[in-house]
């Protein structure tokens, strides 16, 4: 069964300093997201991406954050100076299947960022 | 964005017990609505969608008030396998647009 894959599962890093999380959706779906979720709290929407543009962003989705779609199969999350308030999960999440199931948003297993 | 509110729990239930999940959302005009399911420390994954008509899995049922704008899970027959949380997710807008989730509620079901 197709998966959505993400790396990597687990970051550590300083405050201040930038990271990367790597997704790759479901090759045949056209929507892609990021949620986050930080410990204890629920799972927030962060930005959606469509036809290589953001289609929709939250306020929590400020200028620290930029996402790309850099070649036809990942999907990149860009923090570009990490506060200590950005420790979460990330969750990747990909919808929109040309056959089939068109709305349901498939989940992947997630980045854990710790930010010192 | 409209909240989605649930009962936290959590809901500790013996094997062989029915239990019942409650969610409310605020936004009168959404659209589609799901049960995630998650375990601890993962993904959530999608456990059904729910339809104004009610719809029913195996031994989960989901119903759906859109009067209401109330939503519930029932889960039959609780296996020690269902221990997780379970998230009360709606889509404001119809199509592949972002979803709000509710926190969840955290059912063990104990031998």
């Amino acid at each position: 069964e197709p998966e959505v894959t993400q790396t990597p599962s687990h970051q550590v890093t300083q405050m201040g300093q930038e990271v990367i999380l790597r997704c790759v959706p479901i090759s045949n779906h056209l929507y892609f997201y990021w949620y986050r979720q930080i410990l204890g709290q629920k799972v927030e929407f962060l930005v959606s991406f469509y036809n290589n543009e953001i289609s929709e962003k939250s306020e929590i989705f400020d200028d620290q954050f930029s996402v790309e779609r850099p070649d036809g199969s990942n999907f990149t999350l860009k923090i570009r100076s990490t506060k200590l308030e950005d420790s979460a999960m990330y969750f990747c999440a990909s919808s929109g299947s040309l056959a089939g199931d068109k709305e349901t948003q498939y989940f992947g297993p997630g980045t854990r960022l710790l930010v010192l | 964005r409209k909240e989605v509110e649930q009962d936290p729990g959590p809901f500790n239930v013996p094997e062989g017990a029915t239990v019942a999940f409650n969610c409310t959302y605020s936004n009168s005009a959404s659209q589609s609505f799901f049960w995630y399911r998650q375990d601890c420390r993962k993904e959530p994954k999608l456990l059904m969608s729910v339809y104004s008509s009610g719809n029913e899995d195996g031994r989960f049922t989901a119903q759906l008030n859109r009067a209401s704008q109330y939503i519930s899970l029932l889960i039959r027959d609780s296996k020690l396998s269902d221990s997780a949380t379970y998230l009360c997710v709606v889509n404001p807008i119809s199509g592949n647009t972002p979803l709000v989730f509710g926190k969840g509620t955290r059912l063990s079901v104990i031998a």
